[in-house]
């Protein structure tokens, strides 16, 4: 079974809009965190927000936060304020135990794109 | 802080050809660094975990005889894809954390683009 689904391949938004990315999550651990990364076309994977299973709070990082629905299993990335430059494929992963080094699952991703 | 560094970025080298990539933390001490493996328009894939000093931990259906990985010290950690076949052509990346603590993400470097011919 999937541990993390992502259920939009592509999604399209409006420069200067919001846009929410969706993500769902699998798992048994009390003990979790959930994570997004941006890929721009380059390749390179950069971290953009935190969640994890304990916290109170809905993480937020600048324009980047997260509607973390315990739940209903969901840690969906806002996108306030769209730029140009946001479009990127977005992975969104889950980490499962209380240690660091536990490996990362990523979802399939989903490609936005940004007009003007 | 946090930077990795992988290289290099691209390699096309002819089948058969043994090709190795190194991941670097610049600027602090990672005991265990990731390898993945990510193929055109789909997600990024666990190859294994390197530990430093330790023989690495590789994910189920990942040849550890094709996929040689050395963690010589807590900085430095290298994947070397032996007797490369162009069925090995895809986009390797590698990342590391700063510590053991669970809200740390891993770091990633920028990735090495690998074509066989």
């Amino acid at each position: 079974a999937q541990k993390i689904t992502q259920t939009q391949p592509g999604m399209f938004v409006q420069e200067k809009e919001a846009v929410t990315l969706d993500c769902t999550y699998d798992t048994s651990d009390p003990s979790y965190g959930l994570f997004w990364y941006k890929q721009p076309s380059s390749g390179e994977m950069i971290f953009l927000i935190y969640q994890g299973s304990y916290d109170q709070q809905n993480a937020t990082e600048g324009r980047y936060s997260l509607n973390f629905q315990k739940a209903r299993k969901s840690a969906n990335l806002v996108i306030s304020a769209s730029q140009l430059g946001d479009s990127a494929m977005y992975f969104c992963a889950m980490r499962e135990g209380n240690t660091g080094f536990q490996k990362l699952v990523f979802g399939t991703g989903t490609r936005l794109l940004v007009s003007p | 802080g946090a930077v990795v560094s992988q290289h290099p970025s691209r390699v096309i080298c002819k089948s058969g050809t043994s090709v190795k990539i190194e991941c670097r933390s610049l600027d602090f001490q990672a005991t265990t660094m990731f390898w993945y493996r990510q193929f055109p328009k789909q997600s990024l894939m666990l190859m294994a975990t390197s530990n430093e000093g330790s023989k690495a931990t590789y994910e189920q259906g990942v040849e550890k005889d094709k996929f040689l990985i050395n963690h010589a010290s807590l900085t430095l950690s290298t994947l070397t894809v032996t007797s490369a076949h162009p069925e090995d052509s895809s986009f390797y990346i590698c990342s590391a954390t700063l510590s053991g603590e669970r809200n740390q993400p891993q770091h990633f470097g920028d990735g090495t683009r690998l074509s066989i011919l």
